[in-house]
């Protein structure tokens, strides 16, 4: 049984089109991540939302939304998505908001933007 | 500017020797340091970790060293496996705030 799910897991579209990433997490975590990983492969946080209430976002642009509809679900909508949005896309959780509890993440959802 | 630095891309090791992985930051407010280790087609899963009142931390056959005044830690992994070849991401944090991530490095144990 999987601890943090995400889905789907390859995402192929064209420019301009609005998309969503679904994760749904299974330990009881109460604080929910999305990481992006980019051509560099350096993985740079988004979001971060803690019992529902958002507490970290980075300097992303606004076609990004996070979604959490309660505690073991943080979904990301992106709106007309561009070239350079392209790169694969974590989902993790942790034990609480500190960071120093280690981080469970997805396996990814590769985000190809045409 | 990247905060977490892993200067080598890549890395190859003979089975049953040493396997030593860099990493170098640049934030002294970093007091929380943390390996994970990636296979393809799947998230990151955590390895090891250490706090920065320490300079040692050792499970099984993994160890990490950290020396603060050189903003340096280091990963050995003793003796090397081929199942240990992955992507081994350095992350570090100031309490309270967010982890940041080094770009990886690539380990590749030769059997």
């Amino acid at each position: 049984d999987t601890a943090v799910s995400q889905t789907p897991k390859y995402l192929v579209t064209q420019m301009g089109n609005d998309k969503s990433i679904k994760c749904e997490q299974n330990l009881g975590h109460d604080t929910m991540y999305w990481y992006k990983q980019d051509s560099k492969k350096f993985l740079k946080i988004m979001f971060s939302y803690n019992n529902k209430e958002l507490i970290i976002n980075e300097t992303v642009p606004n076609r990004f939304s996070p979604k959490s509809p309660d505690k073991a679900h943080l979904n990301l909508h992106i709106n007309s998505l561009e070239l350079g949005d392209s790169a694969v896309y974590f989902c993790a959780s942790s034990q609480d908001r500190t960071g120093m509890e280690k981080l469970f993440f997805g396996s990814g959802t590769q985000l190809s933007v045409l | 500017d990247q905060q977490v630095k892993q200067n080598s891309p890549s890395l190859s090791v003979q089975e049953g020797r040493i396997s030593i992985l860099n990493c170098d930051y640049t934030n002294s407010m970093f007091d929380y340091f943390l390996w994970y280790k990636k296979y393809p087609a799947e998230g990151p899963t955590f390895l090891i970790s250490i706090s920065s009142i320490k300079d040692k931390n050792e499970d099984g056959r993994f160890t990490v060293f950290l020396n603060k005044s050189a903003k340096h830690l280091s990963l050995h992994i003793v003796p090397s496996q081929p199942g240990d070849s992955a992507v081994y991401f350095c992350a570090a944090m100031e309490y309270g705030n967010k982890l940041v991530f080094g770009a990886g490095t690539i380990l590749r144990v030769k059997s």
